[in-house]
């Protein structure tokens, strides 16, 4: 099983500043991964899929990079509904097997 | 606008069923393949099982192979969840999810959309 581990647990930051969360997986996924925001009582929301493209809706203050196993969420300029639990998944079909990273929560410094 | 709708959830004692239901609508239910993805309250997120357009793939989570079901009806537009021997392990919210892939495939990509979730108390 690929196991995803997301960095820093908690990121504490302010408004108008920047956001890198980090998420490395235990073997290649190629460009196979999805970054989800969720805020509390909500489902999580689709980010940014195939590791940089922006899902429908997404600002373009957030980007992903990476491939292979390590991948970046890149929130510039954190408005203040940004701040959220965010989590990195990814799509492994053979054998098929989705599993996410552990969650970054971004809080209100 | 995609609608998932959510149902059959509540609380359930160890060692019974349930069967969950998402309603689908505002997309064409049979060019995507269709997740079930949980979560335990104030825990992450965990995939639990996917089925593919025309149901030729189907695959689970380890923690939940040999007791759940994914099987979906493309006439109704309904996907559904069999859950047998639940454990208190089982306990979380239970989101239907859509995959990001559409057409004739039965390769597994991201969740585009998803619902709002029913949640599934198992407890004695």
């Amino acid at each position: 099983e690929i196991v995803l581990t997301q960095s820093p647990a908690t990121l504490s930051l302010s408004p108008g500043e920047s956001a890198t969360l980090s998420c490395r997986a235990s073997q290649s996924v190629s460009s196979y991964l999805a970054w989800y925001q969720q805020k509390p009582g909500q489902p999580p929301r689709l980010l940014i899929h195939d590791a940089t493209k922006r899902a429908t809706g997404t600002p373009a203050r957030f980007s992903g990079s990476g491939s292979g196993t390590s991948f970046t969420l890149t929130i510039s300029d954190l408005e203040p509904e940004d701040f959220a639990v965010y989590y990195c998944q990814q799509v492994n079909n053979w054998p098929p097997a989705l599993t996410f990273g552990g969650g970054t929560k971004v809080q209100l410094k | 606008e995609v609608r998932l709708v959510e149902s059959g959830g509540g609380l359930v004692q160890p060692g019974r069923s349930l069967r969950l239901s998402c309603a689908a609508s505002g997309f064409t239910f049979d060019d995507h393949g269709m997740h079930w993805v949980r979560q335990a309250p104030g825990k992450g997120l965990e995939w639990v099982s996917g089925i593919s357009w025309n149901s030729g793939n189907i695959a689970y989570a380890d923690s939940v192979k040999g007791r759940f079901t994914i099987s979906r009806d493309n006439a109704k537009n309904f996907l559904y969840l069999q859950m047998n021997s639940l454990t208190t392990d089982d306990t979380a919210m239970y989101y239907c999810a859509k995959d990001i892939r559409v057409g004739a495939t039965t390769r597994f990509g991201h969740f585009e959309d998803w619902g709002q979730g029913t949640l599934v108390t198992v407890s004695s």
